[in-house]
């Protein structure tokens, strides 16, 4: 079945800094990837919508300038949370499904996540 | 925004019993998913459904679209120890691959041996 890989697992980081998570496909080609964040006994809430070759579509109250996603690859999304804060500390998520003309209704498959701990 | 209502937000049963948890949405979804979650990992699919009314099983598990398509529930049944995790539905907007998906609260099994 599809793999989604995503890296690192866990991260910890300085208040003031900026961290990468990757998130790649491994054995299928995705032009669209999600990214979510997940906290603590709480559901998924879907951060972005991550589109290769164009400009990520953020979802309302989920700030842009502050987690940057580029989507340079048909196989890999990144979100990069700039000038991280302590209240940014989550789970984070990526996602992504087969492409229509291999899989016409395929589910979305999750990466393992990425947690994030900024001190 | 459109919201998935979930139940039961938590259940502890007895090893062997059937279990079963619900979504309901006040708008349209045109497919619903479950999820399990275990702790510190990423949600795994069990149960993709594409076609209102349609019931589908995979092992010990049954789920099915609701007519409406404003529904699904999932229904485990002789649970084992290794059942206990989080489970989510999901409910998704189109039928393109590419189609976002929204969560539902989650419902944390536990299960007493």
């Amino acid at each position: 079945g599809a793999v989604v890989s995503q890296h690192p697992s866990w991260v910890i980081c300085k208040s003031g800094t900026s961290v990468k998570i990757e998130c790649r496909s491994l054995d299928f080609q995705a032009t669209t990837m999600f990214w979510y964040r997940q906290f603590p006994k709480q559901s998924l809430m879907l951060m972005a919508t991550s589109n290769e070759g164009s400009k990520a579509t953020y979802e309302q109250g989920v700030e842009k300038d502050k987690f940057l996603i580029n989507h340079a690859s048909l196989t890999l999304s990144t979100l990069t949370v700039t000038s991280a804060h302590p209240e940014d500390s989550s789970f984070y998520i990526c996602s992504a499904s087969l492409p229509p003309d291999i899989s016409y209704n395929s589910p979305l498959h999750f990466g393992n996540g990425t947690r994030l701990t900024v001190t | 925004g459109q919201q998935l209502n979930q139940s039961p937000q938590s259940m502890f049963i007895q090893e062997g019993e059937d279990v079963s948890m619900n979504c309901t949405s006040s708008s349209i979804f045109n497919t619903w998913l479950w999820y399990k979650q275990d702790p510190g990992e990423g949600p795994v699919l069990l149960i993709a459904l594409y076609k209102a009314g349609e019931l589908t099983s995979n092992g010990r598990l049954t789920a099915q679209f609701g007519i409406t398509r404003k529904d699904s529930f999932l229904n485990i049944s002789a649970s084992i120890p290794s059942d206990v995790g989080i489970y989510f539905c999901a409910g998704g907007e189109r039928y393109s691959s590419a189609s976002k998906i929204i969560f539902g609260s989650g419902t944390r099994l536990s299960i007493r041996p």
